[in-house]
Order: C-alpha cells, then sequence, then structure tokens
C-alpha cells in the first residue's frame, strides 16, 4: 500500500512569507506526527496528532508555527513569517492507534529552505 | 527528562566487517520503548526495531542483532559481515509509555566501503 506521502519535496521560500507543508498519511492511521530533521538540532518532535486534535504541541519552537489536521486524515504544517532558522527538513509520520510504542512510519520529508 | 545519546558520529568500515552502534538512554520511567531507524541517502526514515522496557532478550533478524541492557541503560545494535547498502545514518529513539513523541539521538554515520 501507499506510504506516507508530504508534499511539497523542496520548498525555497523568503524570509518573512508564510508557508504550507503538507502531509497524507498512511491510510487507517490515526496518529500522526510531524518532526523536524536539521544540522544544529538533529531531529526534533514539533506536534502530535490523534484524529483530529493535537494533545501534545510541546515542539513547536514558536507561535510562529502551527498545525491542523482534518477529516482524521490529511495535515498542514503552517510557518508564518518564516526566518532562516526554520530552514530544515520537515518530516511527517503516522502510526496506528493512540499507544506509546507504536511504530511510526515516516514520509520522505519536505526541505524547507528560507533565504 | 528523556535523552538519547548515540556518542560514535561516524564509523567507516570496510565490506564484511562486524560493527557496533552504540545507544545509551535516560529516562525516569519504568516502563518505555526503544527504536532504531535507519536513514539511507535517499533520506527516508526505515523502521528497524522496537523493544519495550519489559523485553531485555536480545534480538537477531539476519544480519543485524541487539543488545538491550537496563542495567547499563544501552540499546546497542550490531551489523554482522556489513554490506555496502548498509551505509546510512543509525538513528536510536526512546518513547515513554502513553506518550506517542520520540526522542532521537544524534545519529550515527556508517560508511561501508567495498
Amino acid at each position: 500500500g501507499a506510504g506516507v506521502s508530504q508534499s511539497p519535496s523542496n520548498k525555497v521560500t523568503e524570509k518573512g512569507k508564510d508557508v504550507e507543508l503538507r502531509c497524507d498519511p498512511i491510510s487507517g492511521h490515526t496518529a500522526l506526527y510531524w518532526y523536524r530533521q536539521s544540522l544544529g538540532q538533529g531531529l526534533e518532535f514539533l506536534i502530535y496528532f490523534q484524529g483530529n486534535s493535537a494533545p501534545d504541541k510541546s515542539g513547536l519552537p514558536s507561535d510562529r508555527f502551527s498545525a491542523e489536521r482534518t477529516g482524521g486524515s490529511v495535515s498542514t504544517l503552517t510557518i508564518q513569517r518564516t526566518q532562516q532558522e526554520d530552514s530544515a527538513v520537515y518530516l511527517c509520520a503516522s502510526s496506528i492507534g493512540d499507544r506509546g510504542g507504536n511504530e511510526q512510519f515516516f514520509g520522505p520529508g519536505t526541505r524547507l529552505t528560507v533565504l | 527528562a528523556q535523552k538519547v545519546t548515540q556518542a560514535q558520529t561516524e564509523i567507516s568500515v570496510v565490506e564484511k566487517e562486524d560493527v557496533t552502534l552504540d545507544c545509551v538512554y535516560e529516562t525516569r520511567d519504568t516502563t518505555y520503548y526503544l527504536f532504531w531507524y535507519k536513514q539511507p541517502p535517499s533520506g527516508e526514515l526505515v523502521f528497524l526495531i522496537r523493544r519495550n522496557s519489559f523485553d531485555e532478550q536480545n534480538e537477531i533478524s539476519g544480519r543485524y542483532s541487539w543488545n538491550f541492557q537496563k542495567s547499563t541503560s544501552s540499546f546497542n545494535f550490531t551489523i554482522t559481515a556489513s554490506q555496502v547498502v548498509d551505509s546510512a545514518v543509525y538513528f536510536c529513539a526512546l518513547s515513554r509509555t502513553g506518550f506517542q513523541k520520540l526522542v532521537f539521538g544524534t545519529g550515527t554515520r556508517l560508511l561501508v566501503s567495498p
């Protein structure tokens, strides 16, 4: 079956612009996660969705970052007024159920470059 | 707080050598999960193994084996008879029971040359 898909694969934007990153999880997976991978910070958790609600937003670095999930499926991560330090690869993952310890399946990521 | 340490930044071996990737974790929880993921040059993280903190049995899957020792808070990964296709960055990760987020180590880059 289809894996986790993300779009766009690459995004170049100018400082101060808003960007939207999309994640399409594996069909039937109720849990969805966003992570960020950068040279300086490694792999960091951003936010977790169970269905359409986000019980854990603890990793969002600032109020410029927000995410939503609709229909228990597709999720969008929005970064407002982008800064150069936002440049990173944004990874989405999904898993079955909401128990801790479930295997998370990752998408190919969106590489964001802020000029 | 949870923390995962992968002290080896990069390891280079020649094909057919055995190699062990170290992972040390910190947590105050009595129950937790440990994971290993592989990130090949293509970039997509690939799940390798999950281990529950209650299960200290070592596991072998083909050329891969994992050694979990709670006494030393370690979850080491060994590749036997390494191959060029094993070249990748390997991440160890931890999650708390009841919480979903993964806390990753900084990764170990493995380079296997022919």
